[in-house]
């Protein structure tokens, strides 16, 4: 089965401190694209940032940036700065066949 | 550019009602796809629409169904209902992959 695999139920950082969350998947794909989605408490499904497979560059979105690791499979999301409206579920996802495979997520805490 | 919106918000049914969701994508978005989310097994897909026509199919009965009008609105359909129903449902769409989520249809079957 091609799945998304968050190894890290939960996580929690301190406030303004660093905390990457891991994505490991798995394709026969060669373009497709990968995506980090958060989803706090009000339920809503916000896109954090997207990756184009066939881009090396690492995406970047303000404070969330991403490791992109095409031959390892391996999709990690770094938060810098961390604050505490970043307390949500994120949910690694990867397109296929024109649908969002989803992972099971990861609780982040933020410590003030 | 307004998000995608979904209707209603939350919903109560008894078991063996059937029920309609709305979902309207994004302004100028032609594929809408569909999600169920519980504690349990997560987000599920369940369908995806381009233009009108079903693209991809999730592993769902054919109590669920769906479709998508000219102005790319789409609707999903949940007939018989099963207390296994209840769940949030969350419509999603994008330019030719899906991308930007709505708030979600928050269904209880009682």
């Amino acid at each position: 089965a091609q799945t998304v695999t968050q190894s890290q139920p939960e996580m929690s950082v301190q406030e303004a401190e660093t905390v990457t969350l891991s994505c490991t998947y798995d394709t026969s794909e060669s373009d497709y694209y990968l995506f980090w989605y958060k989803q706090p408490p009000s339920r809503q499904m916000i896109l954090v940032i997207r990756q184009e497979a066939y881009k090396q560059q690492n995406a970047t979105e303000n404070r969330f940036s991403v490791n992109f690791q095409k031959a390892a499979k391996s999709f990690s999301l770094k938060i810098s700065d961390s604050q505490l409206g970043d307390a949500a579920m994120y949910f690694c996802a990867r397109s296929r066949d024109d649908k969002i495979i989803f992972g099971k997520g990861t609780r982040l805490h933020i410590l003030p | 550019k307004a998000g995608v919106t979904q209707t209603p918000r939350y919903l109560i049914k008894t078991r063996g009602q059937q029920v309609t969701l709305s979902c309207s994508p994004i302004s100028g978005h032609r594929s809408v796809s569909w999600y169920q989310q519980t504690p349990g097994q997560g987000l599920q897909f369940l369908f995806e629409y381009f233009s009108e026509t079903q693209r991809n199919k999730g592993n769902f009965p054919g109590r669920f169904s769906g479709r998508q009008f000219s102005n790319s609105r789409s609707e999903m359909n949940v007939s018989t209902l099963e207390l296994g129903d209840s769940a949030l449902y969350l419509c999603a769409s994008g330019l030719e992959r899906v991308e930007f989520f709505g708030p979600g249809t928050r269904l209880t079957v009682l």
